[in-house]
């Protein structure tokens, strides 16, 4: 199971908006809505920002929304700000029942 | 509240063997299937190992199969990992993580714990 691909790095300024892509397949991001994003600090665990592709748990800024359109998911960020900075993954369910991680996107905010 | 804290990492040399456990609270344990997720140094999230609630289903990634094998005691609420044949690129945080009420990814996560592979 190849990971799903991410841009390496998104930068924008504080108050603006970013998007981070996740490609995958049929087997994986395009034949199921159980997508998930998660945000990584610097030596801390993952925490889950979106699942089942759009929908956030609670506690999570409604400045975070997630999409999918065909074997792409995408996390858009509105609002910037400072502590939005972090490493972002995507996750996907697969048609093995297994589950695979995107590359990873790092977020500067400028 | 949810807690997992991983514990059993160390140095080990290739070839070696190591058992990670993770330890569940604030939840029922025995109704959440489980995985395991490793991070190598300075590199991306690696999806490891799953476990059903009843032990019955079990998946690895390609990268460990027939190497590790995933255990869960619901009587203990606790994750294991043994390692086995251990090599320099299972050098990673690992990460024990619970799925989600559905069953299809992870929603919580442990801080993690360090496995170094090296002579």
């Amino acid at each position: 199971q190849s990971a799903l691909t991410q841009p390496a790095s998104v930068s924008g300024s504080p108050g603006q908006s970013i998007t981070i892509s996740c490609t995958g397949t049929s087997s994986d991001v395009g034949g199921y809505n159980y997508v998930s994003w998660y945000q990584q600090h610097p030596g801390k665990a993952p925490k889950l920002m979106i699942y089942e592709v759009s929908y956030r748990p609670s506690g999570v800024s409604n400045r975070f929304s997630g999409s999918k359109s065909g074997n792409t998911a995408s996390l858009t960020i509105s609002g910037l700000q400072a502590e939005d900075e972090a490493d972002y993954y995507c996750s996907s369910y697969t048609s093995s029942s297994t589950r695979v991680f995107g590359t990873g996107t790092k977020v500067t905010v400028l | 509240e949810v807690q997992l804290v991983e514990s059993g990492g160390g140095l080990v040399q290739p070839g070696g063997s190591l058992r990670l456990s993770c330890a569940a609270s604030g939840f029922t344990f025995n109704t959440y299937s489980m995985n395991w997720v490793r991070q190598a140094p300075g590199k991306g999230l690696e999806w490891v190992s799953y476990i059903s609630t009843s032990s019955s289903t079990i998946y690895y990634a390609d990268s460990v199969k027939g190497r590790f094998t995933i255990s869960r005691d619901n009587a203990k609420n606790s994750l294991y990992l043994q390692m086995n044949s251990l090599r320099d690129e299972d050098t990673a945080v690992y990460y024990c993580a619970r799925d989600n009420r559905e069953g299809t990814l992870p929603d919580y996560w442990g801080q993690g714990t360090l496995v170094t592979v090296s002579s």
